[in-house]
């Protein structure tokens, strides 16, 4: 089975700062990890994915995330924090397999931004 | 337009009724889930496609509901008999075959069973 857990159910940053949305999974041998940001009353929009390789992930929007194997975390960073960037993130995780496959979601993060 | 397109954004229906959502997936993108958001909760599981066929519908809630996607594009999620407790948001995410390209989500059938 696998499963991600978004410790913190909110995170307030001022704009200007630097932002971390935590990220634990746990899925059978090597995962494939996404970040997704929902606005309110809309569907879920793609930030960034880790498939291999580097460890620091780039993305949309000036978001990065960190890959760490021996910690299975997955956390969400932006240098500098927009009053935009508010929103509620989730983190997700599939077993690294060829083809597609369902993805399990963190219960989210609400990101608040403030002036 | 380029996005996963459902219909309808908004469905009320009475307890006891049968409903019907859309998914209109991205062109050429051969799969296609549906999934489950509860209220202040992640989306979870319910069914995935791959072109016409059901490859996996461990998600699904009860034999009240059913999906189908009979020409490999659009898709339909019906719920029979609906109960309170269908009440949610359900999410159709389409992506590529190939395992490493992320799903792609559209903005969501808000389902209120009254």
């Amino acid at each position: 089975a696998q499963s991600v857990a978004q410790p913190e159910d909110q995170v307030n940053v001022a704009e200007g700062n630097p932002l971390t949305v935590k990220c634990t999974y746990s899925v059978s041998g090597n995962p494939y990890l996404f970040w997704y940001v929902q606005y309110p009353n809309r569907g879920l929009q793609f930030l960034l994915k880790y498939i291999t390789g580097d460890n620091l992930v780039k993305g949309s929007y000036g978001f990065e995330a960190e890959f760490n194997k021996s910690q299975t975390s997955f956390h969400l960073k932006k240098p500098s924090a927009l009053v935009s960037d508010s929103a509620l993130y989730f983190c997700a995780v599939r077993p690294n397999t060829g083809t597609a496959s369902k993805l399990t979601f963190g219960t989210g993060t609400r990101l608040q931004v403030t002036l | 337009g380029a996005g996963v397109s459902q219909s309808p954004r908004y469905k009320v229906a009475k307890r006891g009724q049968d409903v019907a959502l859309r998914c209109d997936p991205i062109s050429g993108h051969v799969s296609l889930f549906w999934y489950q958001q509860a209220l202040g909760q992640g989306p979870e599981f319910l069914t995935y496609f791959q072109n016409e066929a059901q490859l996996d519908k461990s998600g699904l809630p009860s034999d009240r509901f059913f999906a189908e996607r009979p020409e490999g594009s659009v898709s339909t999620l019906k719920i029979q008999r609906t109960q309170q407790e269908d009440s949610a948001v359900y999410l159709c995410a389409s992506s590529f075959r190939r395992g490493n390209q992320p799903q792609h989500f559209g903005d969501g059938t808000r389902l209120s069973i009254l």
